[in-house]
C-alpha cells in the first residue's frame, strides 16, 4: 500500500518561499507521476502540478510563474517551491500519486497547513 | 479553464436513504473523464469513482457514477453511517484538471 507524507514549515512568511517535501514509502516513486494539491476555504481544491520520476514537470498555468517541483528518486521523494506567498497561498496542501499524469489522483498523503503571516 | 458546479450544497438524509449528488461542468468534459472523491474532516480525499462510472478499488458497490458531456452524477444507493461526508468531482478532460467546491452529506 502506497502511503505519502508531507513534511515542511507550517508557516511562511510573506514574500518568501514555501518548501514542501513528499515521502512516499510502500512503493517506488519510479514509474510514476506525483502532483500537488491545495485546499483552502478560498478556492477549495486546486492542482498546482506534477513530476514525472524522469523529472519532467506540468504546472497549472495560475501558479506557473510561482512553482517549482523536483524529484529525488534516491531518497523516494518529491518536493514543492513556491515563490512569493502571500496570504492568498494559505491552505493545506496535499501530495498525491497521479495516476498516470493526466486523469485522477488514487494515493494521497494527509496534508499540511502551511500559513502565510508574518 | 472548465468550472465544475456541484449542487445541492448541502443534502440533508438519513442512514439508509438515497443520495444523488450531481456535478455539472462548463463545458463538455471529453471522454467522460471525471472522477469523484469522499472527504471526511481532517482526511484527504478519497477516490471513489473514475472515467465517470467505475469504482476505485475497494469501494463498496452502493457508489455509483453516471453521466457525460456536462451532466454528471454520484448515486450512493443506501446510505451508511460512515457515508456522512463532502464529495467532490474532478475533471480531467481539459487542462488543468479543475475541482467542484463540494457537495457537504450531512445526518438529517
Amino acid at each position: 500500500q502506497v502511503q505519502l507524507q508531507e513534511s515542511g514549515p507550517g508557516l511562511v512568511k510573506p514574500s518568501e518561499t514555501l518548501s514542501l517535501t513528499c515521502t512516499v514509502s510502500g512503493g517506488s516513486i519510479s514509474g510514476n507521476y506525483w502532483s500537488w494539491i491545495r485546499q483552502s476555504p478560498g478556492k477549495g481544491l486546486e492542482w498546482i502540478g506534477y513530476i514525472h520520476y524522469s523529472g519532467s514537470t506540468n504546472y497549472n498555468p495560475s501558479l506557473k510563474s510561482r512553482v517549482t517541483i523536483s524529484v529525488a528518486t534516491s531518497k523516494n521523494q518529491f518536493s514543492l517551491k513556491l515563490s512569493s506567498v502571500t496570504a492568498a497561498d494559505t491552505a493545506v496542501y496535499y501530495c498525491a500519486r497521479d495516476f498516470n499524469g493526466w486523469t485522477h489522483f488514487d494515493y494521497w498523503g494527509q496534508g499540511t497547513l502551511v500559513t502565510v503571516s508574518s | 479553464e472548465i468550472v465544475l458546479t456541484q449542487s445541492p450544497g448541502t443534502l440533508s438524509l438519513s442512514p439508509g436513504e438515497r443520495a444523488t449528488l450531481s456535478c455539472r461542468a462548463s463545458q463538455s468534459v471529453s471522454s467522460s473523464y471525471l472522477a469523484w472523491y469522499q472527504q471526511k474532516p481532517g482526511q484527504a480525499p478519497r477516490l471513489l469513482i473514475y472515467g465517470a462510472s467505475n469504482r476505485a478499488t475497494g469501494i463498496p458497490d452502493r457508489f455509483s457514477g453516471s453521466g457525460s458531456g456536462t451532466d454528471f452524477s454520484l448515486t450512493i444507493s443506501r446510505l451508511e453511517p460512515e457515508d456522512f461526508a463532502v464529495y467532490y468531482c474532478q475533471q480531467y478532460g481539459s487542462s488543468p484538471r479543475t475541482f467542484g467546491q463540494g457537495t457537504k452529506v450531512e445526518i438529517k
